[in-house]
């Protein structure tokens, strides 16, 4: 069972809220890592991060912010809430490659609706 | 599709058949590894194979890898109900970013 942890699970809320979807691991790891994915579909790699104060945008261009200020601890942030953004936000983490293990273990998920 | 594509993308068979799930990707890899994904939960790892590994087994699976025709492939044997699941495989390019690029995943259904 990995030790990594999403809140909340499910969440509805209105056009033009801000929201924070939480991550936090308690394996250590230094890489972190959110992906997007809707039902049926892939997962899609939004943003990452190999460490503290180190972000970077993933492959699908996303609204989203992240933060790195704490090494169990990768918040997402939408500023403003749009249909648009409702998906399954999924993070990640996994250990640095020179510990010679490369498998991403992931949270259980943030099921988000922006009515 | 940002990786390949997965075939089929559905499957139902019966308990105690075997299930094939096959891979395609696009660029050279560093590793390809299989996931797993319970109906609306996070995704498991299951296995992975290096690009210089034609052949791996884990427990009831087993994964090939043809760097040659870039695919792979994922075989559960004596399948039962509870692995009603998605599976997804993902690759780590060779650049070794630790990145993951997922295919579109094949649903599987075991009937009881």
């Amino acid at each position: 069972e990995a030790d990594i942890y999403q809140t909340p699970r499910y969440l509805v809320i209105g056009t033009g809220k801000k929201i924070t979807l939480e991550c936090s691991q308690t394996m250590g790891h230094d890489k972190m890592y959110w992906y997007q994915q809707d039902p049926g579909m892939e997962l899609h790699l939004i943003h990452y991060s190999y460490g503290v104060n180190s972000t970077e945008k993933g492959d699908l261009s996303s609204e989203s912010t992240v933060s790195r200020i704490r090494t169990e601890h990768f918040p997402l942030t939408l500023e403003s809430a749009r249909p648009s953004h409702t998906s399954q936000y999924l993070c990640a983490s996994s250990a640095l490659r020179r510990q010679g293990r490369d498998e991403q273990f992931f949270g259980p998920g943030t099921r988000l609706t922006v009515l | 599709s940002q990786q390949g594509e997965e075939d089929p993308q559905a499957l139902s068979i019966q308990e105690g058949e075997n299930a094939t799930m096959n891979c395609s990707y696009k660029t050279s890899i560093n590793n390809l590894q299989w996931y797993r994904q319970n109906s609306g939960r996070g995704l498991v790892h299951l296995i992975l194979i290096r690009s210089n590994e034609r052949e791996k087994h884990s427990g009831r699976l087993r994964v090939t890898l043809d760097t040659s025709k870039k695919s792979s492939s994922l075989l559960i044997t004596a399948s039962r109900a509870a692995d009603t699941a998605s599976y997804f495989c993902a690759t780590v390019g060779s650049s070794n970013t630790g990145k993951l690029i997922f295919g579109q995943g094949t649903t599987l259904q075991v009937k009881p």
